[in-house]
């Protein structure tokens, strides 16, 4: 069982429309990531929310971390082609000793 | 450019063979990971290190060895190379909020 439920696995949408992604979990983080990875390279950090609540934007992305910090969501507004990625949510347990447990990532295909 | 290299890029070994992958890195950080990435899972962790010498098991560690001689290099064993071990292992080092990845090395077992 993963600890971390991403959703959706897989997301194709045309250029200039809205997504949402979902990170889901029933553990309490004391922070959560998003990283997004280019085929064959390693994932690259997008974000970083501490505070249960909190709201981050970066250009026309969104990131939301629950008020329970149990889980959290990436918006996508008017997606572009090179927002093609696998994009994925990783969240750092209070005790894991600087340890991440990863969700299972969501394949974005953005179509021109 | 966070420094980390990883050797390595691609291997091609048989069931029962030995083999290490190596991760180094610049920056002299204490925190060093291994994890591996296959379709539908992520990325999960094998092994970690907080310090020269000092290692700790991960989520799916069995099959796997790692050692640490040095603040600079973590190296990652698979002591009999399995056909369940061919995935894309990644290295990572902590930094102070975030990890960095290496690129990556794709290892086959046939």
């Amino acid at each position: 069982t993963q600890l971390l439920e991403q959703s959706p696995q897989f997301l194709s949408i045309q250029e200039g429309e809205n997504l949402t992604v979902y990170c889901n979990s029933s553990s309490v983080f004391s922070s959560l990531q998003w990283y997004r990875q280019e085929p064959g390279e390693g994932p690259v950090l997008l974000v970083t929310v501490v505070t249960g609540g909190e709201v981050k934007k970066l250009k026309r992305l969104t990131f939301q971390f629950g008020d329970a910090r149990k889980d959290s969501s990436l918006h996508i507004t008017a997606a572009q082609t090179g927002d093609t990625g696998l994009y994925l949510c990783a969240g750092e347990l209070g005790t894991s000793g600087s340890r991440l447990t990863f969700g299972e990532g969501t394949q974005l295909t953005v179509n021109p | 450019d966070a420094g980390i290299t990883q050797s390595p890029r691609h291997k091609v070994t048989e069931t029962g063979t030995p083999v290490t992958l190596r991760c180094h890195q610049t920056e002299n950080h204490r925190y060093m990971y291994w994890y591996r990435q296959d379709p539908g899972h992520g990325l999960r962790l094998i092994h970690y290190s907080y310090g020269v010498k000092d290692t700790d098991k991960g989520e799916v560690s069995d099959g796997y060895s790692v050692s640490r001689s040095k603040t600079e290099d973590f190296l990652l064993t698979l002591e009999s190379a399995t056909s369940s071990q061919t995935s894309v292992y990644f290295c990572a080092i902590r930094g102070f909020d975030e990890q960095f990845f290496g690129p990556g090395t794709r290892l086959t077992v046939l």
